[in-house]
């Protein structure tokens, strides 16, 4: 079962703006990733971010766990028309590193 | 192009026929998934070897399924007596083991559909 639950589902948003979306999951976690899906293709990992991480940066990208709360986001800084993609958080839970997957998040960036 | 590749890209074919996919992982990888991508949803996922082992398998992966890696190098997933209920992207992703280790690099997937 998929453990993951973004919110919101969709966004869209001006090129130039913040773009954030947030994920819940219900159990004790390794790790939690977020990865990136163009239309119809494959998925580029983004970031990851361990159990005892608070908080981490990549470029334009921010990520934050709260494992208190089991939620994370992930904050797209400066969007570019670029950056329109399906966004999805997945979780390492297992001993295996198996994920489980969120049912992503659709951002659309206008020029 | 993340070096995990996957062949073929698209696939159509009749139900009721068998259907097999490849995955070539990142050299060094040891550890290779297959998840299941359905329009709209996140992957999920179906089973998991560490070099030649097949150590986990989904619920998912019903007896029509079998994946192999024999020299724990590449990895084939093949469907028997395929269902439209199979049609679906089929993703492969591999990781190496280690403290650095959960990281998963994805292949372009296959897209199945089955008439």
């Amino acid at each position: 079962s998929q453990q993951g639950e973004e919110d919101p589902q969709a966004l869209s948003i001006q090129e130039g703006e913040n773009a954030t979306m947030n994920c819940s999951y219900k159990t004790s976690i390794n790790n939690l990733q977020w990865y990136r899906q163009n239309s119809g293709r494959g998925l580029v990992h983004l970031i990851l971010i361990r159990s005892n991480e608070r908080e981490k940066h990549s470029g334009r990208l921010r990520v934050t766990l709260d494992t208190s709360k089991k939620s994370s986001s992930l904050l797209i800084t400066a969007s570019r028309a670029a950056d329109t993609a399906s966004y999805f958080c997945a979780t390492d839970a297992g001993g295996n590193n198996r994920l489980a997957f969120g049912k992503g998040n659709q951002v659309v960036v206008i020029p | 192009d993340t070096g995990v590749s996957q062949d073929p890209r698209h696939k159509i074919t009749k139900r009721g026929q068998n259907v097999t996919f490849r995955c070539d992982p990142i050299s060094e990888h040891n550890r290779l998934y297959w998840y299941r991508q359905t329009l709209g949803q996140g992957p999920e996922f179906l089973t998991y070897f560490q070099n030649e082992a097949q150590l986990e398998k989904s619920r998912l992966l019903s007896d029509r399924f079998s994946a192999e890696r024999p020299k724990g190098s590449f990895s084939t997933l093949e469907i028997q007596r395929t269902e439209q209920g199979d049609s679906a992207m089929y993703l492969c992703a591999s990781s190496s083991q280690g403290a650095a280790s959960g990281t998963q690099y994805f292949g372009p997937g296959t897209r199945l559909t089955v008439t």
